[in-house]
């Protein structure tokens, strides 16, 4: 069965730490997301990656990095996290080209105290 | 306005009801897709259309490129049919409805 996994299921960190979301994909898919959840405001993408070493921005990228070193792995990174972080944060694959298929992982509830 | 409107936000409906949820595009799309999120936070993708409809079970989704409209419908739903259902369109990147919560009692 064809998974994307993230690491933590549940986080909480404290203000102005640096925080590490990991997601790791099994299906050798070139591009992988990431997207933050919130109440009323839906899905939004913070960072994509095409391939490996290549990273865009999303619609609301401030305050967050990524690093995607091999194909399988894409990390979030949010270099000093804050309460306005708390949030539902969701890592997806896809194949590239013409695919459209979309695979989510379970996602991460991180909370900023 | 969202480019993505779906309706309604929240439903409750009673075991064994036939369910409709809508979603409704503003932009041009090249795939239209239903997913389901579970309690916990998991999201699955249940369909991937471009035109007409596809089956799946009790599942059922339909879409109208002209209107830029598409359907989610249940048929005999269950309380496991409880989820948030979440319509995204394809053009030059995803982008999501606000989700339908779906409430089935026994």
């Amino acid at each position: 069965d064809v998974k994307v996994t993230q690491s933590s299921r549940y986080l909480v960190k404290r203000t102005g730490e640096k925080v590490f979301l990991e997601c790791v994909q099994d299906m050798d898919h070139e591009n992988m997301f990431w997207y933050r959840q919130d109440p009323g405001l839906g899905l939004r993408l913070i960072y994509f990656s095409y391939d490996v070493k290549m990273k865009e921005k999303g619609d609301i990228p401030e305050g967050y990095s990524v690093s995607r070193e091999k194909k399988e792995r894409f990390s979030l990174i949010l270099e000093s996290a804050s309460t306005n972080q708390t949030s539902m944060y969701l890592c997806a694959s896809s194949l590239g080209g013409l695919s459209l298929g979309y695979t989510f992982g379970s996602g991460t509830r991180l909370t900023v105290v | 306005k969202n480019e993505v409107e779906q309706s309604p936000q929240n439903l409750t409906a009673q075991e064994g009801e036939f369910i409709t949820i809508n979603c409704s595009y503003s932009v041009g799309i090249s795939a239209l897709h239903w997913l389901q999120q579970h309690p916990g936070g998991g999201i699955v993708s249940l369909f991937m259309l471009s035109s007409g409809k596809k089956k799946h079970g009790r599942l059922i989704a339909t879409i109208n490129i002209q209107e830029k409209h598409s359907s989610l419908h249940i048929t005999a739903s269950h309380p496991r049919d409880s989820a948030v259902y979440i319509c995204a369109v394809r053009g030059q990147k995803l982008v999501f409805g606000q989700g339908t919560r779906l409430t089935i009692n026994p």
